[in-house]
């Protein structure tokens, strides 16, 4: 049992480059989120999504964009990387709302 | 505007002594908290949660107490072992909709032994 799934693990992107962060989940659950970690920052949460096709934006949402075409993938994509993007990034997913959270084991990236 | 704080960055604890992690919060609309737990190069990963309607949650040596009139939860973990040692992340949710958690900037623990 995967659980969550994040790809790729390290990623060095230079400004004004572009990529996707990849998330599937295996456990069937509904809602998938996005955060993002900065040092002494704790974990700010960037989109979300209540099901394949809703998607809702979070604290920081600006630079990135979601998309949630099946309940398993939650791609997030980073259109003209920034420095301020330099961040460990981590996909959750819960079965609903009042459910804890399962993350994956996050996505490193530099933004040189 | 932080709704949950933890304002401890860090704390070290002898081995065998209690961990005590403190969380404040400011949204009266929160009714349901959560600590998890990361170690490096890992996602944090639940450990333990209460309802408002609580006052103390036990799992094994984990304890979580909650003073709604403070807006002030804790976590206790007794006794400490070195393997506790990890970054403590408190998380918070509103009783309405789908309103994601919300978490603070998490507190590092050292179990030192």
């Amino acid at each position: 049992n995967a659980g969550v799934t994040q790809t790729p693990k390290f990623r060095i992107l230079k400004i004004g480059q572009s990529m996707t962060l990849q998330c599937a989940q295996d456990m069937n659950h509904n809602y998938m989120y996005w955060y993002r970690q900065d040092p002494g920052m704790g974990l700010k949460l960037i989109y979300y999504s209540v099901g394949a096709g809703i998607t809702d934006k979070g604290e920081v949402p600006n630079g990135y964009n979601v998309s949630r075409s099946t309940t398993e993938d939650f791609p997030l994509r980073l259109e003209l990387a920034a420095p301020s993007q330099t961040s460990v990034y981590f996909c959750a997913s819960s079965a609903g709302s009042r459910n804890g959270y399962t993350f994956g084991s996050g996505t490193r990236l530099t933004v040189v | 505007d932080q709704q949950v704080k933890q304002n401890s960055p860090s704390l070290s604890v002898q081995e065998g002594r209690i961990s005590i992690l403190n969380c404040d919060y400011t949204n009266s609309m929160f009714d349901y908290f959560l600590w998890y737990k990361k170690y490096p190069a890992e996602g944090p990963t639940f450990l333990i949660s209460i309802s408002s309607i609580k006052d103390k949650n036990e799992d094994g040596r984990f304890t979580v107490f909650l003073n709604k009139s403070a807006k002030h939860l804790s976590l206790h973990i007794v006794p400490s072992q070195p393997g506790d040692s990890a970054v403590y992340f408190c998380a918070a949710r509103e009783n309405s909709g789908n309103t994601p958690l919300v978490f603070g900037k998490g507190t590092r623990l050292s179990v030192i032994a």
